[in-house]
């Protein structure tokens, strides 16, 4: 089908602490999977990407993984900082070309 | 200039008024997008542009009605909405319409319906 299945809906850790979220999806003509950050009052920014014929992608402190075997892609966040504080959407490509599917959100909760 | 611009901020209209949401790029994209947000949920995308022609509509009720003038700006024409389409709407533009095309999204418009 055309979902994704985000986990957890939401995060709570202390700073300085790694998040982890968690995306499977069922579509395996799928090949771009990007990751999106909406803070309050904001619309959705591109925070990192990846593409299917690559493993993994790390920029500073966020990396993600895809398997595409498995269809699952996650994203991770390390030494968290209150800034972080935000949702983080998981997308995936569909099928109609510009037409992107989005997961459910989490909610991710930095304190200090 | 890799901003996406929308006006009004904030739109308050009755059910019988009609208003347009208003989008612009200046980024020389060809594909634009226009996603309803409703609280604590994922965008969801009524309309896709492609070289200034419609390209996708997702079953989206008549009462919305987009335009594309040009390369650079999307509207949104909005009559005879109900309360229930109060949500945050969303403009987005991307290089191309092609999968893997990072979309831009500006910081929406906040439509109340009364």
């Amino acid at each position: 089908g055309e979902n994704v299945e985000q986990h957890p809906s939401t995060l709570s850790v202390q700073e300085g602490d790694s998040a982890v979220i968690k995306c499977t999806y069922s579509d395996s003509a799928s090949n771009y999977f990007p990751w999106y950050k909406q803070e309050l009052g904001k619309g959705p920014q591109l925070i990192i990407d990846i593409r299917s014929n690559v493993g993994e992608k790390k920029d500073q402190r966020i990396a993600v993984t895809l398997n595409k075997t498995a269809k699952h892609f996650s994203l991770h966040i390390t030494e968290t900082q209150p800034e972080d504080s935000a949702v983080y959407f998981c997308v995936r490509s569909g099928n109609q070309g510009g037409k992107l599917i989005f997961g459910q959100g989490t909610e991710l909760s930095v304190k200090p | 200039d890799t901003e996406v611009t929308q006006t009004p901020k904030h739109l308050v209209m009755g059910m019988t008024n009609k208003k347009s949401l208003k989008c612009e790029q200046h980024m020389g994209h060809r594909a634009m997008y226009w996603y309803k947000q409703k609280a604590k949920k994922p965008p969801e995308l009524m309309f896709v542009y492609s070289y200034e022609k419609l390209s996708i509509n997702e079953s989206v009720p008549s009462r919305f009605s987009p335009e594309c003038p040009n390369s650079s700006l999307l509207n949104l024409h909005l009559h005879a909405l109900q309360p229930e389409d109060s949500a945050l709407y969303l403009c987005a533009s991307s290089q191309d319409k092609g999968g893997g095309n990072e979309q831009f999204f500006g910081p929406g418009t906040r439509l109340t319906v009364l």
